[in-house]
């Protein structure tokens, strides 16, 4: 039981270049999110997903895309780095129903020149 | 979501216990407080959530105050694997439907020999 995982951890980028972040779960959650986090500040939704077909924007969703085509996966697409979009990138994963715990996987380090 | 305010930092001797407190006196009445934590940059760790009564679990312990404008978590014997930043966070909880977080700048808690 991996809990959830990301890939990369770490990623250089140059302006104007495109990547996907990868997310997966294996604990059968229905709901997944990705969250930034800049240096010194806390966490901020990006993008959450309630089940597999179902997207919705978060709090800073400019310039990212995600899709959900099964349970287990939420990647998010960097269709065009920018320098403003270096930080470290969280998703996370909820579906316990006696205390909608999230569980945060252990995040990419993005870095964009 | 009710806003929160927190110390932003805090130090703890190692072996006594750690008390840190959260003001949060918009509170409405289906709103639960919950607390995370994360340490040097990893994902953030669920600790401990309540609504009205005090809750423990082997973690930590936490005290709402009567009216539940007021919380703290308490950390009966701090680590220094306790180090970390501490958020707490006031939301609607939809149990097993996951939901947003919003996480604000928090409490660092440095605990030392």
């Amino acid at each position: 039981n991996a809990g959830v995982t990301q890939t990369p951890k770490f990623q250089v980028l140059k302006t104007g270049q495109s990547m996907t972040l990868q997310c997966a779960q294996d604990m059968n959650h229905e709901y997944m999110s990705w969250y930034r986090q800049d240096p010194g500040m806390g966490l901020r939704l990006i993008h959450y997903s309630v089940g597999a077909g179902i997207t919705d924007q978060g709090e800073v969703p400019n310039g990212y895309n995600v899709s959900r085509s099964t349970t287990e996966d939420f990647p998010l697409r960097l269709l065009s780095a920018a320098p403003s979009q270096t930080s470290v990138y969280f998703c996370a994963t909820s579906g316990d129903i006696s205390t909608d715990t999230q569980y945060f996987g252990p995040g990419t380090r993005l870095t964009v020149l | 979501d009710a806003k929160t305010t927190q110390p932003p930092s805090m130090d703890c001797a190692e072996g006594r216990a750690a008390n840190l407190p959260c003001n949060h006196s918009t509170i409405s009445g289906n709103e639960y407080v919950y607390w995370y934590r994360q340490i040097h940059s990893q994902g953030p760790q669920y600790i401990i959530h309540g609504l009205k009564n005090n809750e423990t679990n082997e973690m930590a312990s936490l005290i709402i105050t009567e009216d539940r404008k007021s919380s703290t978590l308490i950390l009966p014997h701090a680590t220094l694997r306790d180090t970390a930043v501490y958020y707490c966070i006031v939301r609607v909880a939809i149990f097993g439907q996951g939901g947003k977080l919003i996480f604000g700048q928090g409490t660092e808690l440095s605990v030392k020999p």
